[in-house]
């Protein structure tokens, strides 16, 4: 089966931009997590949706958004980007509920702000 | 809140031996997973192997193992006859059995194995 499909896989934006960066789980999966990796602060939990709900946020101002859609695809939205949101951003599926049985993650968009 | 901590950041192993990778968390819950995943240049984050925190018995996945020590909070992972597929970033991880719980992410190792 298709695994988890991120895109696009890079990105280069201007300071003061946004960006949108989409996420497909894999074929079943409901519950789709984002993630930041940057090598000063390691990898952070950004959120949580499952049936277009968010159900999860981490630490991270509202300048990061996301939304899920009913197909299960979400999209991670950064507004007013800022140099130090260049970072690579994972995305990860899984099933809910009883069926959970891990997270698998997608190859990761690398944005770049210049 | 939970904190997972990996005090090697690098290490390196002969191809065909065994090297031992180690993570420690704290946390004050009684029910939760621990992991460990691979990161190779590809970026892909791949499981590696779970432990749940419930069941006693070390998770095994062919050349993988895990050292799981509930009460020393514990959690090292034992990667036998290296190969050099191996080679990656490893990352212990940590996630409370609940819905829509976060993975808690160590700081990582990175693993070379040398032909």
């Amino acid at each position: 089966k298709a695994g988890v499909t991120q895109t696009p896989r890079y990105l280069i934006k201007t300071r003061g931009q946004q960006v949108t960066l989409s996420c497909s789980p894999i074929s079943g999966h409901r519950s789709v997590s984002w993630y930041q990796q940057t090598p000063g602060q390691g990898l952070q939990f950004l959120f949580e949706y499952f049936s277009e709900t968010q159900r999860n946020k981490g630490n991270f101002p509202g300048r990061f958004s996301g939304r899920q859609f009913s197909n299960s695809r979400s999209e991670m939205n950064v507004s007013t980007l800022e140099l130090g949101d260049s970072a690579l951003y994972l995305c990860a599926s899984s099933l809910a509920g009883r069926d959970w049985d891990g997270y698998t993650f997608g190859s990761g968009t690398r944005l770049t702000v210049v | 809140a939970q904190t997972v901590t990996q005090s090697q950041p690098e290490m390196s192993v002969q191809e065909a031996e065994t090297v031992t990778l180690s993570c420690t968390y704290d946390t004050s819950e009684n029910n939760y997973y621990l992991f460990w995943y691979k990161q190779p240049p590809s970026r892909q984050m791949i499981l590696v192997i779970r432990q749940e925190a419930y069941k006693q018995q070390n998770a095994t996945e062919n050349r993988f193992s895990v050292n799981f020590q509930k009460a020393a909070k514990s959690f090292s992972l034992k990667i036998s006859d290296s190969q050099l597929g191996d080679t990656a970033m490893y990352f212990c991880a940590f996630m409370k059995k609940s819905s829509g719980d976060k993975l808690t992410f160590g700081t990582g190792t990175r693993l070379a194995v040398r032909p």
